[in-house]
């Protein structure tokens, strides 16, 4: 079983649809939290990182983090056809080298 | 506008060639990683560094090596390249949790 566990989609939705991406992972011991964005053919850029349970909003991204239920998501509001991507969640315990663990990634595609 | 580089966008070699992959960041950061993206595998971490002259191995390294002699520049070394690894390569650089990626380098292994 892999560490953080993310649906590969392909998540398809109509212009303006809210966006709703997800992943679980099993190490408790995670403590930051971060989405990054991949455009084809480009690196990951990050969009958001939360530390701990709680939500943070930026624009129309939403990050919530359930550290009981080991489960964090993103929402993306007023979805648009530039938001289509592959979205990657990705966690880290807090120590030298700071590491990443990443999901597979989900891809979405907003449908004008 | 933090800034990673990789020398290529594209790379074809041979089997058995030595190839280097470059990669430099403009911000000073300390740590710098290589990882290797695959479908349905995701992304998997190669070599890191904390500091100069300093590495560490991540989940793969098996077939790899690096080296970082100064801070912004850190090199991802295939000693004998194989098929198995052709790949997307991508370089990051961080400040504390923040990791930032450089545009990647895909590698074609014939």
């Amino acid at each position: 079983q892999k560490e953080v566990e993310q649906d590969p989609g392909p998540l398809s939705v109509p212009e303006g649809a809210i966006v709703s991406l997800n992943c679980t992972y099993s190490n408790s011991a995670f403590q930051y939290f971060m989405w990054y964005r991949q455009y084809s053919r480009k690196g990951p850029e990050l969009l958001m990182y939360t530390y701990s349970s709680g939500n943070k909003e930026d624009g129309r991204f939403t990050a919530q983090v359930d550290k009981s239920s080991k489960y964090i998501s993103l929402f993306i509001r007023d979805s648009q056809p530039s938001d289509s991507a592959t979205y990657l969640c990705a966690m880290m315990i807090k120590a030298a080298g700071n590491k990443l663990t990443f999901g597979g990634g989900t891809r979405v595609l907003v449908k004008p | 506008d933090v800034k990673v580089t990789q020398s290529s966008r594209y790379l074809v070699k041979r089997t058995g060639e030595k190839v280097f992959l470059e990669c430099v960041q403009d911000m000073d950061h300390e740590n710098m990683f290589w990882y290797r993206q695959d479908p349905g595998l995701g992304l998997r971490l190669i070599y890191f560094s904390y500091d100069v002259k300093m590495k560490e191995k991540g989940d793969i390294p098996e077939g790899y090596s690096v080296s970082r002699e100064k801070k912004e520049r850190f090199s991802l070394i295939l000693e004998s390249a194989s098929t198995n690894q052709t790949s997307m390569y991508l370089c990051a650089s961080s400040l504390d949790e923040l990791k930032f990626f450089g545009p990647g380098t895909r590698l074609t292994v014939l």
